[in-house]
């Protein structure tokens, strides 16, 4: 199974809602991974977890709060978000260094988030 | 801090026929793995092919491959005979092998590809 699973696909929330996108995996992956994608751009990386524990905060404002409850989830907490928020949001895992190789990320279909 | 360069913003080919991407590099490491993501419109990112640095044979994954140059930081990738399901944003991207980097990818600006009939 090398599969990433997002919910939900789509979350149109106004500014002063709280609402969670939600991140799974089950390939024993212990390095999990949130993007900010806007349109024809890269992935901006937000959030590094590895085994369960914030690695790289890449200086996200506060309104944005992951969360990392076992191994296999990954939750990104949503309050008070801004229109320029609005975007899609990618997980990815990925194996830790020490397993074998290779090292790539596995991504998730994402959320399309509208903040209305 | 590494930087990725994809100069082609946008390239079109016709169905059965090649095209190569460009993507250059820059970092000082000497240890990273290097790949090529696949965006389809409204759809999931895939990885394409992947390079280990250390691997001097260039990667080749059914009809795309790659042309490896680690002294001139350069990383291209090689489609043949072209197909409609290969029209998306593609991206190249770079990562440390290192421990401390956790993996981070540095991405280019990525390509739009549009494949013709």
């Amino acid at each position: 199974d090398t599969e990433v699973t997002q919910t939900p696909k789509h979350l149109v929330m106004g500014m002063t809602n709280k609402k969670s996108l939600k991140c799974e995996q089950h390939m024993g992956h212990r390095a999990m991974y949130w993007y900010k994608q806007k349109a024809k751009k890269p992935p901006e990386l937000m959030f590094v977890y590895s085994y369960e524990k914030l690695s790289i905060n890449e200086s996200v404002p506060s309104r944005f709060s992951p969360e990392c409850p076992n191994s296999s989830l990954l939750n990104l907490h949503l309050h008070a978000l801004q229109p320029e928020d609005s975007a899609l949001y990618l997980c990815a895992s990925r194996r830790t260094a020490g397993d074998r190789e290779p090292y790539e990320q596995y991504f998730g279909p994402g959320t399309r988030l509208t903040v209305t | 801090a590494q930087t990725v360069t994809q100069s082609q913003p946008e390239m079109s080919v016709q169905e059965a026929e090649t095209v190569t991407l460009s993507c250059t590099y820059d970092t000082s490491e000497s240890n990273y793995y290097l790949f090529w993501y696949k965006q389809p419109p409204s759809r999931q990112m895939i990885l394409v092919i992947r390079q280990e640095a250390y691997k001097q044979q260039n990667a080749t994954e059914n009809r795309f491959s790659v042309n490896f140059q680690k002294a001139a930081k350069s990383f291209s990738l090689k489609i043949s005979d072209s197909q409609l399901g290969d029209t998306a944003m593609y991206f190249c991207a770079f990562s440390n092998a290192g421990g401390t980097s956790y993996g981070k990818l540095t991405f280019g600006q990525g390509t739009i590809l549009t494949v013709h009939p």
